[in-house]
Formats: structure tokens, sequence, C-alpha cells
């Protein structure tokens, strides 16, 4: 099945710096790949999505980017802000599937210092 | 305002005890999940459904049941034969099951045994 590692753990950055956190997956069928931020007792909430047929996709602060060649994607967060401060999470899922099994990968706490 | 509600917020299970955790959404989509989140770790997949009547295992079924009577509504019952039960449980609902939809998630729900 599917696995998906993500680093750092842990990422501290000043405010206005750029954060990157990298994730790679093994399934080579996967072709959707959501990030999602969590707040302190909040459920996960989607910020960026790419499939990939595109190697980069940004919104505003946000981007991301996919090289399907080495089965990674990253996360690029830019002019940092204290309410950037959460856990993030990467997620892989297949086509051809019958279903939107997601997997995540292990989280990374980015703490943001004013 | 459409959305996701978990409820209760916390739960306390005795042991041998079953706990049922609701699970209610209003944005009118087929498919929904849930799946458990364990500190420092990803999210992991219990159940998932497609359809209202219909629903499948995901990775750690075992100790868990559910069921998919109505389209708004996934309770997923933690049953005494779950050992380890004390965890963060996330809902989420998508448009449909294919691959590629988004997944939207609830505030989840705390369980710990007393």
């Amino acid at each position: 099945g599917e696995n998906v590692e993500q680093h750092p753990s842990t990422l501290s950055v000043q405010e206005g710096d750029s954060a990157v956190i990298k994730c790679t997956y093994s399934d080579s069928a996967s072709n959707y790949f959501p990030w999602y931020k969590q707040e302190l007792g909040k459920g996960p909430q989607l910020i960026i999505d790419i499939r990939s047929n595109v190697g980069e996709k940004k919104d505003q602060r946000i981007a991301v980017t996919l090289n399907k060649t080495a089965k990674h994607f990253s996360l690029h967060i830019t002019e940092t802000q204290p309410e950037d401060s959460a856990v993030y999470f990467c997620a892989a899922s297949a086509g051809g599937t019958s279903y939107g099994k997601l997997t995540f990968g292990q989280g990374t706490i980015l703490t943001v210092h004013p | 305002d459409g959305g996701i509600t978990q409820s209760p917020k916390y739960l306390f299970r005795k042991e041998g005890q079953n706990v049922t955790l609701s699970c209610e959404q209003n944005l009118n989509h087929d498919a929904m999940y849930w799946y458990r989140q364990d500190p420092g770790q990803g999210l992991r997949l219990i159940y998932y459904s497609q359809i209202v009547n219909d629903f499948q295992k995901g990775d750690i079924a075992e100790g868990y049941s559910v069921s998919r009577e109505k389209k708004e509504s996934f309770p997923l019952t933690v049953t005494s034969a779950q050992k380890n039960p004390t965890a963060f449980y996330l809902c989420a609902s998508s448009i449909t099951g294919a691959y590629d939809q988004p997944q939207h998630f609830g505030d989840g729900t705390r369980l710990s045994i007393l």
C-alpha cells in the first residue's frame, strides 16, 4: 500500500520568513495530493491540493510543487505570519481506486515567531 | 452554514463499554469517512461510505462499527473489542467517493478511557 513520509516533524521560523515542508510517497499510481492545516482542537482544513497533471499550484502565499519522477511534493509558505502556526499534513490518493482513500503523512508542527 | 458536526467534543468510556460518536453533515455529500488520529501521527482510515446503506472497512476497522442509514449521518461505534480506543476521532465527507474529491473534516471527538 501507499506510504507517505513527511519532513520535518517540527519547523520554527521567524515572521516574514518562508517555510517549506516536504513529502515523499511510494505508490507511483498516486495522482492527487492535498495539504491540510490543523489548528489545536480542530479538524484539518484543506488549504491547497494538486493533481499529477500539474507541476505547481499557487494560492496567494501558499504554493505546492510536485515531482512525479522523484515521487515527492512540497508545500511552500511565503511571508509567514503567526496565524500560520499549526500542524500541516500532506496526503496522497491514487486514481483508479474505488474510493477516495487518503494516506496521510505524520504531520509538521510549524511555529512562526513574531 | 453548511458543515460537519461531530458530537460530543469529549467522551469518556469505561472498560467493557461501547460508545457511539455522532457525525452529521448538511453538505449533501455522498461520501463520508472516519479517521483516527494519535499524537504525533497522521490520520488513519477506520471506515468509509460512498453512499447510503453502503460502507467499507478502512485500514484499522477492528473494534469499530458503523452504519449509514441516512445520507447526512455516519455514526461510529467504538466497541469493547477495541483495546486502545483513546484517540482523537475525525469524521469527513466529500461530494463523491472519487479519489480526487476534497475531503472536509469536522472538529473531532476526543475519546478517553476512565
